[in-house]
């Protein structure tokens, strides 16, 4: 089974902070994705990679980068952490290429931000 | 209007009822379609993929309607395990060839089932 792991499961920070959300794969997936998820606005896309070092914005960059030097690894970078990036953040994975692509998720990060 | 659209419901049904889900996307030319299912404090999970000429998998069935830009999921004999929230998933088109792979998700429609 495919598995990919988010480093934290809860996370506490405080506003301006520099935050690093880890994410890792092992099933050798060209995509990658970072998703939030918020109650009444599902989830968001806010950044995607197809290859290392490849990376292309999603839909609510904002506040975000990030960096894929390696295959199975993406990180999210919160440069300067604020109260409205509170949220619950998904990472996920899946094999390019293929019509009916699925999406692996990891079991996810809830991050407060105070 | 927001690409991908569902009724948010909570739903709440009773064991052995059935109970359809609709889902309502902007883009025509969107390519691929899905549902998935997130269970309570759990990562989504793929359900199962819409084809055109519709698709079933034990007590689940999916349409698919181009013309009229909606997907739907049927689920009969509810069980109390089925209880989640279930996500609408939509492949938008991809003209540059880079954006393979991004997926647009619903908000969710919560199922409550109960005995």
């Amino acid at each position: 089974d495919v598995k990919v792991t988010q480093s934290s499961r809860y996370l506490v920070k405080r506003t301006g902070e520099k935050v690093f959300l880890e994410c890792v794969q092992d099933m050798d997936h060209e995509n990658m994705f970072w998703y939030r998820q918020d109650p009444g606005l599902g989830l968001r896309l806010i950044y995607f990679s197809y290859d290392v070092k490849m990376k292309e914005k999603g839909d609510i960059p904002e506040g975000y980068s990030v960096s894929r030097e390696k295959k199975e690894r993406f990180s999210l970078i919160l440069e300067s952490a604020s109260t409205n990036q509170t949220s619950m953040y998904l990472c996920a994975s899946s094999l390019f290429g293929t019509a009916n692509e699925k999406l692996f998720f990891g079991s996810g990060t809830q991050l407060s931000v105070l | 209007r927001k690409e991908v659209e569902q009724d948010p419901g909570p739903f709440n049904v009773p064991e052995g009822a059935t109970v359809a889900f609709n889902c309502t996307y902007s883009n025509s030319a969107s390519q691929s379609f899905f549902w998935y299912r997130q269970d309570c404090r759990k990562e989504p999970k793929l359900l199962m993929s819409v084809y055109s000429s519709g698709n079933e998998d034990g007590r689940f069935t999916a349409q698919l309607n181009r013309a009229s830009q909606y997907i739907s999921l049927l689920i009969r004999d509810s069980k109390l395990s089925d209880s989640a929230t279930y996500l609408c998933v939509v492949r938008p088109y991809n003209a540059g060839g880079t954006s393979y792979g991004k997926l647009t998700f619903g908000q969710g429609t919560i199922l409550t089932v109960h005995p």
